[in-house]
């Protein structure tokens, strides 16, 4: 099956800072999203991203389906952007395969 | 527009019993999908339901079962509740085949 890997598992920055966070999969996919998970559990949809770039506020997206990676793009951080970020693929099956994860701490 | 809706919120039980857990999808989908969420780890799929089937499955044991209403609700039935089974268990709902939304969850814990 598809594998899906984030990185960097860990971040911690300041306030106001930016950050770029990873997601490679294995192989290749027709649906791929981005959620924020909050301190409570809930999954908060970002980015629906199957291919191409969106922009969202501060947040962006880039999927690169023919490169099997994507990327989201955090600006000025805020302390309520802290949490952890998982990126979620589908593969011409109805599941989604979620990474580990990118545990998220911004410092005021 | 209400979103995905779960319940109950939070849950104890004992080991060997069974437990049913509850979900309303977003209005306009018709496709409901079961996730395991164990402390620190991504969300697992567990199966996913669509015109009242289960229309595909993850490695979970057959404990795991599920059902789906005409008006595209879901529950999640789990029996023989082991001490491992204790988790988040978040819902989704998307139209077929796209952008998925999940529930609040239900945590579940088994003593």
């Amino acid at each position: 099956g598809i594998q899906v890997e984030q990185s960097p598992p860990d971040l911690i920055l300041q306030e106001g800072a930016n950050s770029t966070l990873r997601c490679n999969f294995s192989d290749s996919v027709n649906n791929l999203q981005w959620f924020h998970q909050n301190p409570w559990g809930q999954l908060i949809n970002l980015f629906y991203i199957p291919s191409g770039t969106k922009q969202n506020g501060r947040l962006s997206a880039t999927t690169v389906a023919t490169e099997r990676y994507s990327l989201l793009y955090i600006s000025s951080s805020q302390t309520t952007d802290s949490g952890v970020y998982f990126c979620a693929v589908g593969a011409g099956t109805y599941k989604y395969i979620f990474g580990t994860g990118t545990r998220l701490k911004v410092l005021a | 527009d209400a979103g995905v809706t779960q319940s109950p919120t939070h849950l104890i039980k004992t080991r060997g019993q069974q437990v049913t857990l509850r979900c309303s999808p977003k209005s306009g989908h018709d496709t409901v999908s079961w996730y395991q969420q164990a402390l620190g780890q991504g969300p697992q799929f567990i199966f996913q339901y669509y015109e009242e089937e289960e229309r595909q499955r993850g490695n979970f044991p057959d404990r795991f079962s599920g059902h789906q209403f005409p008006n595209y609700s879901s529950e999640l039935n789990v029996n023989a509740l082991l001490l491992g089974d204790s988790a988040l268990y978040l819902c989704a709902s998307s139209p077929l085949g796209y952008e998925q939304y999940f529930g609040p969850g239900t945590r579940l814990t088994v003593t």
